[in-house]
């Protein structure tokens, strides 16, 4: 068990619809990350928040926004889904100074579109 | 345009055997280097790392070594087991700003270990 919790586990919708994933980072940590996880692209960098703040941001479709919230819990909103959309996301998060400059994965949340 | 790659999309090896996983990335301005293992279902789990300014880290039977003129990275698994069957993510990382920045992975090698 990382630490880092996600939900939900599942998540089926149509196109068209918005979704949100939440994440929960191991306690202390101040930094969370967003990953997307598709068959065919792997595993790419979305979004990261350092304590409350948008830090960097990766591949991250304009369809697609986060937040991070006082209590570190970040969001994760997907609108106007479209079919491709389907993939696994993960939500990661690390501490400041970490030794082996780690991240700490949640289980993920799978999300079909139909 | 892959910045870190791992060209062997699968890797099978006996039970007791050494693993060698393979990864290659192309800037050479990244500070740390990782490998995680992922299971069907769960997310990545974190494995080893090295520091751009290592040429070798050891963790029990996990080594990783760095060839950074080759712009190169190894994972050594020794012996193998078959608990050790999963895909092997390779991830490098830049980091700014005094925080971690963000993880830039490769596509994944399954390895499978065959008693």
């Amino acid at each position: 068990d990382s630490g880092v919790t996600q939900t939900p586990k599942h998540l089926i919708t149509a196109t068209g619809q918005r979704v949100t994933l939440r994440c929960s980072p191991r306690s202390g940590d101040l930094s969370v990350y967003w990953y997307q996880q598709s068959l065919d692209q792997g595993l790419q960098f979305l979004i990261q928040y350092y304590n409350g703040e948008e830090r960097a941001k990766g591949n991250i479709l304009e369809r697609f926004s986060a937040q991070q919230f006082p209590d570190l819990h970040s969001e994760l909103n997907l609108s106007s889904l479209e079919l491709g959309d389907s993939a696994l996301y993960f939500c990661a998060s690390s501490a400041l100074g970490s030794e082996y400059n780690e991240q700490f994965f949640g289980p993920g949340t799978r999300l079909t579109v139909l | 345009d892959q910045q870190v790659k791992q060209n062997s999309p699968s890797l099978s090896v006996q039970e007791g055997r050494i693993s060698i996983l393979n990864c290659d990335y192309t800037n050479s301005m990244f500070d740390y280097f990782l490998w995680y293992k992922k299971y069907p279902a769960e997310g990545p789990t974190f494995l080893i790392s090295i520091s751009s300014i290592k040429d070798k880290n050891e963790d029990g039977r996990f080594t990783v070594f760095l060839n950074k003129s080759a712009k190169h990275l190894s994972l050594h698994i020794v012996p193998s087991q078959p608990g050790d069957s999963a895909v092997y993510f390779c991830a490098a990382s830049l980091n700014y700003g005094g925080s971690q920045g963000n993880l830039i992975f490769g596509k994944g090698t399954k390895l499978s270990v065959k008693p």
